[in-house]
């Protein structure tokens, strides 16, 4: 079982469209990160969201953690064949320094 | 030089060869830390150093070896490996007391044939 279940896996759309993912999990964490890596290169930190129902916005992405601290969502804004990539959330679990990664989006924007 | 670079970025490797991957990271961080990262799995980790001293081994095979010299170095020896360990090996850097918010070199591409 996946500590930390990312959807959908795969998501190709047009420029200009919306669209959000989701990061989820039965455990509760401290905080949580997304990252973006493009192929050939190492994951790239985007945010970090620590408080329940936490806010992030970074331009055209808005990055959201659950009350709970289970579980959060990335939404990006009218998309940009430059936003194509794997998107990784990972989060640390309470008492753990370790960091526990999902499989991650792979996101396609097509011009 | 800024954040973390690894060398090599490419490497093909015969599974009776030793080599070994190097890593250093310019940000001042006092973590370091090994992954791997398979096709359709999650990011495996390997290795935790802090302050130099190996903190965690997550059960990895004896033929990955890993040293840190000081805390701007890394290294990964290799040595008798399997064609499963193919696989993108990245290194990460951060603050002890921020172990959450690591960043992550470019990886090296590892090929056993």
């Amino acid at each position: 079982t996946q500590l930390l279940e990312q959807s959908p896996q795969f998501l190709s759309i047009q420029e200009g469209e919306n669209l959000t993912v989701y990061c989820n999990s039965s455990s509760v964490f401290s905080s949580l990160q997304w990252y973006r890596q493009e192929p050939g290169e190492g994951p790239v930190l985007l945010v970090t969201v620590v408080t329940g129902g936490e806010v992030k916005k970074l331009k055209r992405l808005t990055f959201q953690f659950g009350d709970a601290r289970k579980d959060s969502s990335l939404h990006i804004t009218a998309a940009q064949p430059g936003d194509t990539g794997l998107y990784l959330c990972a989060g640390d679990r309470i008492g753990s320094y370790q960091l526990t990664f999902g499989k991650g989006t792979k996101l396609s924007v097509i011009p | 030089e800024t954040g973390v670079t690894q060398t090599p970025r490419h490497l093909v490797m015969g599974m009776t060869n030793k080599k070994s991957l190097k890593c250093e990271q310019h940000l001042g961080h006092n973590a370091m830390y090994w992954y791997k990262q398979s096709a359709k799995k999650p990011l495996e980790l390997m290795f935790v150093y802090n302050f130099k001293e190996q903190t965690e081994n997550n059960s990895v095979p004896s033929r990955f070896s890993p040293e840190c010299p000081n805390s701007s170095h890394l290294f990964l020896h290799l040595h008798t490996l399997q064609p499963e360990d193919s696989a993108l090996y990245l290194c990460a850097s951060s603050q002890r007391t921020l172990a959450h918010e690591q960043y992550f070199g470019p990886g090296t591409r590892l090929t056993v044939t």
